[in-house]
């Protein structure tokens, strides 16, 4: 039984297009998160929710949104997608009660993106 | 400078050897240092913490932290060609707070049979 699932796992598009990435977790955890794994597998935070709100949200462009209906969805919308946004986006979950980050995360089996 | 450093690789080495993997940093406010695994086209999974300085063990693999030279490391014991994968440290300064976790670069292994 999936504990983190992503949705699609292998996706390809065209510059410019829109596109979005689904994630959900059976864990029951409270904090949500997107990272994004490049080629040298530098792997970077993007947005982190808990309980549906937004609490971390590094330097990524406006044309990233995430939603998150519940606390077991957190969906990637990614507008006007480019070259460099090219990459392997994990999606993770940690359980913690008191808004903030667990050092115990469990990631997503990625979904790997690539902008032609 | 990143705030984590970590060799990339790729190490190889034989089957039944001693493994040191390594990570520095240069934030002191670090508390929490971590030791994630990942599979080839697989997301990490946590392998170990530890909490501050010291050593913790679990079976083959010991973590150490040493906070005075920001210096981490996992040792893995009578590697196992099932070791093979990407090994990722990350810290974040503390339990609580909308604090984030800050991964090395990863080290990629591969034990020989």
């Amino acid at each position: 039984d999936t504990a983190v699932s992503q949705t699609p796992k292998y996706l390809v598009t065209q510059m410019g297009n829109d596109k979005s990435i689904k994630c959900e977790q059976n864990l029951g955890h409270d904090t949500m998160y997107w990272y994004k794994q490049d080629s040298k597998k530098f792997l970077k935070i993007m947005f982190s929710y808990n309980n549906k709100e937004l609490i971390i949200n590094e330097t990524v462009p406006n044309r990233f949104s995430p939603k998150s209906p519940d606390k077991a969805h957190l969906n990637l919308h990614i507008n006007s997608l480019e070259l460099g946004d090219s990459a392997v986006y994990f999606c993770a979950s940690s359980q913690d009660g008191n808004g903030g980050i667990d050092y115990e995360q469990y990631f997503g089996p990625g979904t790997r993106l690539t902008v032609t | 400078q990143k705030e984590v450093e970590q060799d990339p690789g790729p190490l190889s080495v034989p089957e039944g050897a001693i493994v040191s993997l390594n990570c520095t940093y240069s934030n002191s406010a670090f508390q929490y240092f971590m030791w994630y695994r990942q599979y080839s086209r697989k997301g990490p999974e946590l392998l170990m913490y530890t909490y501050s300085s010291g050593n913790k063990e679990d079976g083959r693999f010991t973590a150490q932290v040493d906070k005075s030279s920001k210096y981490i490391s996992l040792f893995i014991r009578d590697s196992q060609p099932s070791d093979s994968a990407t090994y990722l440290c990350a810290m974040t300064p503390g339990r609580q707070g909308a604090q984030k976790l800050v991964f090395g670069q990863g080290t990629r292994l591969t034990i020989n049979p």
